[in-house]
């Protein structure tokens, strides 16, 4: 059963970093590329960032660019997004989901607040 | 940037209704590769959520018949045949043939 499971979310003050974990189980990890996309509390979806199952490949979205950093650990089965200069705009629930949308986690809560 | 327009924002169906769910492209959404890469999503309440048709047409593991997308280029609809109960919430468009991915701003299905 693949499973997609967040960590790292809590509440951080204006201009500080976070780092996100997503664990991946039940796949291959390293075949798949990978996405982190984010809900602000009763709002709509928005992509993120994206990066290839070797790391060759890599996106962000505008509003995120300079300041966040997407990578993994293929020999860990794991995604991580670094977060820096965090924003209250960035305040969301962050899931990751495997290439194509078929599969999400559940998503880790940030808060961003002073 | 892609803009994905979603019509209606809200709908209110009863049970056994059939209803369609429109979006709507700002350029074509066909890859180099020839595919189409417009899929829909639906986030049930206080879910994550879930692949309902992936490349305009297919039906994501495990999603009933019910379910059909259709469309092209620009022009892409979701139609759920005899509405269950089970399938409220938000249905999301997104396209994921032009970096950045957008997502259309979502359809909230209500029973009534």
């Amino acid at each position: 059963e693949v499973q997609l499971v967040e960590s790292g979310g809590g509440l951080v003050q204006p201009g500080r970093s976070l780092k996100l974990s997503c664990l991946a189980s039940g796949f291959t990890f390293s075949n798949y590329g990978m996405n982190w996309i984010r809900q602000a509390p009763g709002k709509g979806l928005e992509w993120v960032a994206s990066i290839s199952s070797s790391s060759s490949y890599i996106y962000y979205a505008d509003t995120v660019k300079g300041r966040f950093t997407i990578s993994r650990d293929n020999a860990k089965n794991t995604l991580y997004l670094q977060m820096t200069s965090l924003r209250s705009e960035d305040t969301a629930l962050y899931y990751c989901a495997r290439r194509g949308f078929a599969y999400w986690g559940q998503g880790t809560l940030v808060t961003v607040s002073s | 940037d892609v803009v994905m327009t979603q019509t209606p924002p809200s709908l209110s169906v009863a049970i056994g209704q059939s209803v369609s769910i429109s979006c709507k492209s700002s350029q074509s959404l066909v890859y180099s590769d020839g595919k189409t890469y417009l899929h829909w999503l639906l986030q049930s309440p206080g879910q994550s959520p879930k692949l309902l048709i992936y490349q305009v047409s297919n039906l994501g593991s495990g999603v009933p018949d019910r379910f059909s997308g259709t469309g092209s280029q620009k022009d892409f609809t979701l139609k759920i045949s005899r509405v269950e109960a089970e399938d409220l919430g938000v249905y999301y468009c997104v396209q994921a043939t032009h970096f950045p991915w957008t997502f259309g701003g979502g359809t909230k299905l209500e029973l009534k």
